[in-house]
């Protein structure tokens, strides 16, 4: 199975801050890397998918980049609702694996 | 728009099964593979397997087999996944989420709590 490497595991930073959560892929996945948020109580909502591509509704603010097997996203200028447990995932092979999650707060 | 609505709550007993539903509305059932992903408290999600629910093929997870079966009944658009021989471990949020490669949209998860 390909193992996705997430980190930090948790994050906290001011309003405004730019934040950057990376994910490293055991193996090389192209570009079959998705993003989700998660907040407590909810299930997973995509915010990226194919490495930096933004799904739709999501604010430009998220941003994805990266191939093979280094990802990152980006949250340009972080917002209070932006506190979340961020998840990525691979698609290129089955079984398709997650990350153990980023958990962002605020500072 | 669309929608996956989940069956509710289930306890279990170890060794007992549970079947979650998964009716989807708002798009063509048949057009979108349907995913299962539980997620443990406190771990991140865990794919459990995918059917297509046109053909009625699945696919399942290694760590699944021989426990697992995905079915779905397309004239109500709904998709169900039976999980056998229940153990503790096995205590998380199901989820059902639509997609090929990325997922879309999911189902609001269905707490399974497996306890003697």
């Amino acid at each position: 199975d390909i193992q996705m490497t997430q980190s930090p595991s948790s994050l906290s930073a001011s309003v405004g801050d730019r934040v950057t959560i990376t994910c490293r892929a055991s193996q090389s996945i192209s570009t079959y890397l998705n993003w989700y948020q998660q907040t407590p109580g909810k299930a997973p909502n995509l915010l990226i998918y194919a490495a930096s591509t933004l799904q739709s509704g999501v604010p430009s603010r998220f941003s994805g980049s990266g191939s093979g097997t280094d990802f990152t996203l980006t949250i340009s200028s972080l917002q209070p609702e932006d506190v979340a447990t961020y998840y990525c995932q691979q698609s290129y092979t089955t079984p398709q694996t997650f990350g153990h999650g980023t958990k962002v707060e605020i500072k | 728009q669309v929608q996956l609505v989940q069956s509710g709550a289930e306890v279990k007993k170890p060794g007992a099964s549970m079947k979650v539903s998964c009716k989807a509305s708002g798009y063509t059932f048949t057009g979108y593979y349907m995913h299962w992903v539980r997620q443990a408290p406190g771990q991140g999600p865990e794919w459990m397997g995918w059917i297509n629910p046109n053909s009625g093929d699945t696919k399942y997870a290694q760590n699944f087999q021989g426990r697992v079966a995905m079915t779905r009944v397309t004239s109500i658009s709904t998709a169900y996944m039976e999980l056998s021989r229940l153990r503790a471990d096995d205590t998380a949020v199901y989820y059902c989420a639509r997609g090929d490669w990325r997922f879309d949209y999911w189902g609001q998860g269905t707490l399974v709590t497996v306890s003697s």
